[in-house]
């Protein structure tokens, strides 16, 4: 596996179930990244980790639980979600947090459809 | 707060002809990065072009290049000799210390 890959790739769950998305970056990256893609509007920057720790949280509701247990590693568990969280969810890492020529490489992404 | 806007939802160009994507932004930021990014239909999205707040000239590469109009706060994508590959969503990315997205331009090819 080559760059940054998703699993799972499409999900449909229902408003009390509990599930989690994986993102796993192979290009010894630092950063990894969490956004919320919706239809029209712009990525939402969803949570940012550097080293495996959280750095950015940008008042995300707590149904959403990230995890990132190693720099390789970021989950995004998901409980009690509602319609409206239904998305494309991208994940990306950078090979640090800071400098701004940093580029981010995205994963394929998870599509979640909230019933 | 940065914004980014990109004004043109959706755009059509013929195969083998130029298109013209806009992108507006708002900083108070002296040094910063643009972007732009490709999100091909159901693949990854991946970086075209990027340029340098304090490099006056313009990037390019291949039939990729931009306009940089820093006074402007403008950044637009002209994508040259248009393929049927070239058709996807394009992004405008801002920056500083964090990265700031516009809500894409879907561009179609037609053959």
């Amino acid at each position: 596996e080559t760059g940054v890959t998703q699993t799972p790739r499409h999900l449909v769950m229902g408003m009390t179930n509990k599930k989690s998305l994986k993102c796993e970056q192979h290009l010894g990256h630092n950063a990894m990244y969490w956004y919320k893609q919706s239809a029209k509007k712009p990525l939402e920057l969803m949570f940012v980790y550097s080293l495996e720790e959280r750095v950015e949280n940008n008042s995300v509701p707590s149904r959403f639980s990230p995890e990132c247990p190693n720099s390789s590693h970021l989950f995004l568990h998901l409980h009690t979600l509602q319609p409206e969280d239904s998305a494309l969810y991208l994940c990306a890492s950078s090979q640090t947090l800071g400098g701004n020529y940093n580029e981010q490489f995205f994963g394929p992404g998870t599509r979640l459809t909230v019933l | 707060a940065q914004t980014v806007t990109q004004s043109q939802p959706e755009m059509s160009v013929q195969e083998a002809e130029t298109v013209t994507l806009s992108c507006t932004y708002d900083t108070s930021e002296s040094n910063y990065y643009l972007f732009w990014y490709k999100q091909p239909p159901s693949r990854q999205m991946i970086l075209v072009i990027r340029q340098e707040a304090y490099k006056q000239q313009n990037a390019t590469e291949n039939r990729f290049s931009v306009n940089f109009q820093k006074a402007a706060k403008s950044f637009s994508l002209k994508i040259s000799d248009s393929q049927l590959g070239d058709t996807a969503m394009y992004f405008c990315a801002f920056r500083d210390n964090d990265m700031r997205f516009g809500a894409g331009t879907r561009l179609t090819v037609k053959p």
